[in-house]
């Protein structure tokens, strides 16, 4: 059974509009991390949670806003968007730790695309 | 600076070849080394990880990996590569700050 999973799968934005990427965590993990894909790129971040009512910044914040409201729960949202968000999202979950505590789970990614 | 560097943005093998995909890396503390996979359309996967010991680490399907300190490097490996094999592999660095470095992925590519 998936340990993280995201909503939506896919969504189509128009710009100037606001889109809230949602991400659920069953592994109890205190930290939640949302990333961005781009082809050429790694994955980069976006923002961070440490647990419940926390948010960091992470690389690439600029246009994006994080609220953790749960353990479980890590929501992305971008207020306006623009074209140049358009992109895959990837949510994960951690421990955030040393040696086995590194180690982050992903969830199967949103797709979103502003037109 | 912290980085990871894959220099092979694409590689392409024979079904049945050997694969070694290269991953350099630039860190002064004791780096905590990842490969994920990226099967097409799925998420990211863990194939294996590195934090001490011996510096050849296996992982799943087959894959293994070797960290060098002396060349800064974390190169994965698999002795004979199937067609199911084709995705896109990341080399990650875990840092300090318990963040994770990306390397820009290679995609692998296995020819019939």
């Amino acid at each position: 059974e998936a340990a993280v999973t995201q909503s939506p799968r896919n969504k189509v934005a128009v710009t100037g509009g606001k889109v809230t990427l949602s991400c659920n965590q069953t592994n109890n993990h205190n930290n939640m991390y949302w990333y961005r894909q781009d082809t050429g790129h790694g994955l980069r971040l976006i923002h961070y949670s440490y647990g419940a009512g926390s948010t960091e910044k992470g690389d690439i914040p600029d246009g994006y806003k994080a609220s953790r409201p749960s353990q479980e729960n890590f929501s992305l949202i971008l207020e306006l968007a623009t074209p140049s968000q358009t992109s895959v999202y990837f949510c994960a979950s951690g421990d955030g730790g040393l040696g086995d505590y590194a180690e982050q789970f992903f969830g199967p990614g949103t797709r979103l695309t502003v037109l | 600076a912290q980085s990871v560097t894959q220099p092979d943005a694409r590689v392409t093998v024979s079904e049945g070849a050997s694969l070694q995909l290269r991953c350099k890396y630039s860190y002064s503390g004791t780096p905590y080394l990842f490969w994920y996979v990226q099967y097409p359309r799925q998420g990211l996967q863990l194939l294996l990880k590195y934090y001490s010991g011996d510096p050849v680490v296996q992982g799943v399907n087959g894959f293994e990996a070797e960290f060098s300190k002396s060349n800064s490097s974390f190169h994965l490996r698999k002795a004979s590569v199937h067609w199911s094999d084709s995705a896109v592999y990341f080399c990650v660095l875990s840092d300090s700050n318990y963040q994770l470095i990306w390397g820009s992925g290679t995609k692998l590519i296995i020819k019939p």
